[in-house]
This record gives C-alpha cells, sequence and structure tokens, in this order.
C-alpha cells in the first residue's frame, strides 16, 4: 500500500539559510498535518491543512510557513534557519471522516549547522 | 489543556516474556481517542494501536493489547511474546476532537523499550 513521502530525507543547511520540506499524502487524503521532533522530544505540532486551507495552527514559528496545493501534497518552506531548527520534521496524512487515523510519513531530518 | 504522562523513560524485556507500558493522561472530557504509536530506530512513527473511550472493550492487535481504565485515565501497552524487533521508542498520544474537527493529538514524552536476546 502506497503510504506518505517525504522529501528530502535528509537536509543540511547553514544558520540564516532556507529550507523547503516536501510532502505527499497517501492517495485520496486530503488532510495533511505537519510535526516537529527535536532530539529526545516527541512530536510537536506545527501546522495542518484541509483541502487546501490551513485548519489548525500549533507551535509554528513565524519563520515558517506551509501550504497544501491542489494535488494534495505540501511544503513547508523555514527561513532564516536556526540551530534549534535542527529536528526530524514529520508529515502525516489522513482521510476526511477518519482523521483520528494519521499515516506518518518517514520524516525529514533537517541539520543547521 | 490535555497532558499525557509516561512515567517510565527506558525499559527493558527478555525475548518472548511480557512487558507492559503505562500511560496515564489528563482531561476533562467524556469522548476522546487514544493511541501507541512506535518509533523504532529508522524514527518512522507506526501507529500500533488505538482505543475510542466510548468503547469498553480494551482494544488487541495482535500481540499488542491495551488495558484501558477511563476513570482511573490509564491507558498501558502489553506486548506479549516480545521480538527483537520490537526495540522501539513508544509514545502514548491522546486525541479529543472537538466540534467542527481539530484532530491533534498530545504526545507523551515516550518510552524508550529494548528487548534483549
Amino acid at each position: 500500500a502506497a503510504g506518505v513521502i517525504q522529501s528530502p530525507r535528509h537536509l543540511i543547511k547553514e544558520k540564516r539559510e532556507t529550507a523547503t520540506l516536501k510532502c505527499y499524502p497517501i492517495p485520496r487524503h486530503d488532510t495533511v498535518y505537519w510535526y516537529q521532533q527535536g532530539p529526545g522530544q516527541d512530536p510537536q505540532f506545527l501546522i495542518s491543512f484541509y483541502e487546501k486551507m490551513q485548519s489548525d495552527k500549533g507551535s509554528i514559528p513565524d519563520r515558517f510557513s506551509a501550504q497544501q496545493f491542489s494535488d494534495y501534497h505540501s511544503e513547508l518552506n523555514m527561513s532564516s534557519l536556526e540551530l534549534g531548527d535542527s529536528a526530524l520534521y514529520f508529515c502525516a496524512s489522513s482521510l476526511a471522516g477518519q482523521r483520528r487515523e494519521q499515516y506518518f510519513g518517514p520524516g525529514t531530518r533537517l541539520t543547521v549547522t | 489543556a490535555q497532558t499525557v504522562t509516561q512515567s517510565q523513560p527506558e525499559m527493558s524485556v527478555q525475548e518472548a516474556e511480557t512487558v507492559t507500558l503505562s500511560c496515564t493522561y489528563d482531561t476533562s472530557e467524556n469522548n476522546y481517542y487514544l493511541f501507541w504509536y512506535k518509533q523504532p530506530p529508522s524514527r518512522q512513527m507506526i501507529l500500533v494501536i488505538r482505543q475510542e473511550a466510548y468503547k469498553q472493550q480494551n482494544a488487541t492487535e495482535n500481540r499488542f493489547s491495551v488495558n484501558f481504565q477511563k476513570a482511573a485515565k490509564s491507558f498501558s501497552l502489553k506486548i506479549s511474546d516480545s521480538q527483537l524487533g520490537d526495540t522501539a521508542m513508544y509514545f502514548c498520544a491522546f486525541m479529543n476532537p472537538p466540534e467542527g474537527g481539530s484532530y491533534i493529538p498530545t504526545f507523551g514524552r515516550g518510552t524508550s523499550l529494548i528487548v534483549h536476546p
């Protein structure tokens, strides 16, 4: 069965650079969620989209933005990167009517040097 | 705000034995969902089991089962016949979607389980 795809899987950036993470949900899933997991931490919710509209907002810094496109894939844009942004970024997707079941992607490991 | 507490940062178990991971939560809501996620060394987040609060019967998925005590706000995970592949970080999560559908889970801090051969 198709799973959530995230790209790239690993990314190394320097401070003050920008980064774009991509998420391709499971086919027919219309809701996408972004999470940040720091070293030794639990996942923290950043933002979610349903049918291309932002549906919930969590602890997402103002330096970050995200959007969902017409094909339901989503991109997380991160600017003015800081050392503290180094983390594993998960994308999850769900189907309308079954939003309690979120399927996670493999994550993108971002390292800011 | 809901909180999820996993009081065991680390646990270990011998292969083929049984282990129980504990989780407690705090909420004033009556309808909610509880989850256990597994995060192996690959860091992939995998849903292990889900429990709806309105269901009295404990959820079971093969070797994984839960002991859901609603009054005590407790949601423990039992892994029977532990296998080396069960070595992972296990996260307990709580979800309380309000009217209008916000499905954002609150995670505990995790329990690192090591299965020894």
